[in-house]
């Protein structure tokens, strides 16, 4: 079975830097698909950035940026230039060949002004 | 920008009762699913359908849910004998294939309350 990690549940940033969300996966396939995942506090999920594992270049949409690491597994969220907006949960999530998408716990990004 | 649409927002139901929980997914998506938050923990995956049937479920998926997609528009999950522990956020989603790269586009969940 697939599993992600998130090992961050709580993380802060000041408006207008940087931050990383960190994420970890165990499969043994090699074909499947990375994502994250915003809920804010409307309770939505909203697709931030997707990476497809056979593609070595790292997803990039406007702010966010990931850093895939496959041989390590692991999936980082970076979001540059943080926003007030940008306050919410963030999930990391993992998908093969199959329907279901395999959440992490989540981490909790707080931006203060 | 084409909305999964979730009815209704919250709803409040008595332990032992059925509850029907509502979704209008995209139109030309063809790919249909019910996601579970329990509060505080992970988004679950519980039921994935295609074509007017279960493609896949997980072990959450038992036999007091059921899923169907009664008209061109609609697709409901049915709770037949509502637990306390089945108090979470449920979310719908739909996609237009089933690959991965067409994405999920997710509904902005109906609150169930089990009292």
């Amino acid at each position: 079975a697939q599993t992600v990690t998130q090992s961050q549940p709580e993380m802060s940033v000041q408006e207008a830097e940087t931050v990383t969300l960190s994420c970890t996966y165990d499969t043994s396939e090699s074909d499947y698909y990375l994502f994250w995942y915003k809920q804010p506090p409307s309770r939505q999920m909203i697709l931030v950035i997707r990476q497809e594992a056979y593609k070595q270049q790292n997803a990039t949409e406007n702010r966010f940026s990931v850093n895939f690491q496959k041989a390590a597994k692991s999936f980082s969220l970076k979001i540059s230039d943080s926003q007030l907006g940008d306050a919410a949960m963030y999930f990391c999530a993992y998908r093969n060949s199959g329907y279901a998408l395999n959440f992490g716990k989540g981490t909790s990004l707080l931006v203060t002004p | 920008e084409p909305e999964v649409t979730q009815t209704p927002s919250h709803q409040v139901t008595q332990m032992g009762q059925e509850v029907i929980l509502r979704c209008v997914p995209i139109s030309n998506h063809l790919y249909f699913y019910w996601y579970r938050q329990i509060l505080g923990q992970k988004v679950e995956f519980l039921v994935s359908f295609y074509n007017n049937e279960i493609s896949e479920k997980s072990e959450i998926f038992d036999d007091q849910f059921s899923v169907e997609r009664p008209d061109g528009s609609n697709f409901t999950l049915k709770i037949r004998s509502t637990k306390l522990e089945d108090s979470a956020m449920y979310f719908c989603a739909s996609s237009e294939g089933q690959g991965a790269n067409y994405g999920y586009t997710f509904g902005s969940g109906t609150r169930l309350t089990v009292v």
